[in-house]
């Protein structure tokens, strides 16, 4: 069974300094993986993911994650943080084994403050 | 293109009733996935449905149920609410067939409140 971890609950970043919210994970196969961001009384928003190719993942909104497989981590980035980017952050993985299905992490609360 | 809708936005349900939850998927979507995030759990899957099939289904309690109509409209009906029924319930909409690399797209839920 796959599972992600997500180990801070909250990440408090000055405006203009740059974020990293942390994601690892654990599957049995090849790692589908996914950020995706929720604003208050909102769904989901997708920002980026990982299937294959290159380990750095450009996304919406100046994010980018970092995959390493042999840390197995996915890490979400941006260079420089906005006070707009506050928000709850979720990683998810996907299995091949369990069709659509996402297996998310607790997710993590970012504030960015002026 | 209009994105996945979910209705109703909010709902207050009593002990011991049922409810109906609708989510209409993204234009030419096939799979619709559903969830329920609750403070203390998270985000859970509940099922999947692809071509009005049930592909694939969480770990809850036969009292959540789902279906998918031909036009890939999804509904799930939760009977005999329990306090611990209230959530967000958030659906998800995928392109085409079991492909890894398609994103999920997210309505904006609903919110259940059981009192």
């Amino acid at each position: 069974a796959q599972s992600v971890a997500q180990p801070e609950d909250q990440v408090n970043v000055a405006e203009g300094n740059p974020l990293t919210v942390k994601c690892t994970y654990s599957v049995s196969g090849n790692p589908y993986l996914f950020w995706y961001v929720q604003y208050p009384n909102r769904g989901l928003q997708f920002l980026l993911k990982y299937i294959t190719g290159d380990n750095l993942v450009k996304g919406s909104y100046g994010f980018e994650a970092e995959f390493n497989k042999s840390q197995t981590s996915f890490h979400l980035k941006k260079p420089s943080a906005l006070v707009s980017d506050s928000a709850l952050y979720f990683c998810a993985v996907r299995d091949y084994d369990a069709g659509n299905m996402l297996t998310f992490g607790g997710g993590t609360r970012l504030m960015v403050k002026p | 293109k209009a994105g996945v809708t979910q209705t109703p936005r909010y709902l207050i349900k009593t002990r011991g009733q049922q409810v109906t939850l609708s989510c209409s998927p993204i234009s030419g979507h096939r799979s619709v996935s559903w969830y329920q995030q609750t403070p203390g759990q998270g985000l859970q899957f509940l099922f999947e449905y692809f071509s009005e099939t049930q592909r694939n289904k969480g770990n809850f309690p036969g009292r959540f149920s789902g279906r998918q109509f031909s036009n890939s409209r999804s509904e799930m009906n939760v009977s005999t609410l329990e306090l611990g029924d209230s959530a967000l319930y958030l659906c998800a909409s995928s392109s085409g067939t079991v492909r890894m690399n398609t994103e999920a797209f997210f309505g904006q839920g609903t919110r259940l409140t059981v009192v």
